[in-house]
């Protein structure tokens, strides 16, 4: 069965603690592998895509990385308005183009 | 920046009666999404929408559930006969051919 796994499920940290959520996958045929923001009652803001193994993309205090098996989101010297549940979703041959989405890391960066 | 509207933002419902979740694509994006996300749960793919039909639905998508694209811009989820456990936000998105954008959803609460 294909699926998405992330953990945390939970990090809290302190303003300028950087650190790093975790994303792994067992599906076939990887097409893309999105990161994704989700402030409460809210729905998801993209943040990046990665489709191939070494591929690394950066905004701001975020940086993802992917292998063949996993996807990490690094937060390098994060403030409270980084606050928020990253959720890491997969798209995958044969499953046409929906997601398949993680439980999310809920983090929480602490002034 | 273009985004994803989407209306009423919170619905109260009877269980047995029916509800129409609208939403407004961005405006130059060919494919169209509904997910759910049960509180404190995963977002969960329900149906995905391309050339006026659908491309792939879940096992969640049953009989109960529609989705139309009556016009050029507004494009619909209606869930017949309610349940309790249709309690849930519901998010569309919409895609060119990479990332998904979502909206902010529309909290369906079923009493």
């Amino acid at each position: 069965e294909d699926q998405v796994t992330q953990s945390p499920e939970a990090l809290r940290l302190q303003e300028g603690e950087s650190s790093s959520l975790n994303c792994s996958y067992t599906v076939s045929g990887l097409r893309g592998l999105f990161w994704y923001r989700q402030d409460p009652g809210k729905g998801p803001e993209f943040l990046f895509t990665l489709y191939s193994a070494g591929e690394e993309k950066e905004k701001e205090r975020l940086k993802a990385t992917l292998t063949k098996k996993e996807s990490f989101l690094h937060i390098t010297a994060p403030k409270p308005e980084d606050s928020a549940t990253y959720l890491c979703a997969v798209r995958f041959s044969g499953g046409y183009n929906k997601l398949i989405f993680g439980a999310g890391t809920r983090l929480a960066v602490h002034p | 920046e273009p985004e994803v509207t989407q209306t009423p933002s919170h619905q109260v419902t009877q269980m047995g009666q029916e509800v129409i979740l609208r939403c407004v694509p961005i405006s130059n994006h060919l494919y169209f999404y509904w997910y759910r996300q049960i509180l404190g749960q995963k977002v969960e793919f329900l149906v995905s929408f391309y050339n006026n039909e659908i491309s792939e639905k879940s096992e969640i998508f049953d009989d109960q559930f529609s989705v139309e694209r009556p016009d050029g811009s507004n494009f619909t989820l209606k869930i017949r006969s309610t349940k309790l456990e249709d309690s849930a936000m519901y998010f569309c998105a919409s895609s060119e051919e990479g990332e998904q954008y979502f909206g902010p959803g529309t909290r369906l609460t079923v009493t």
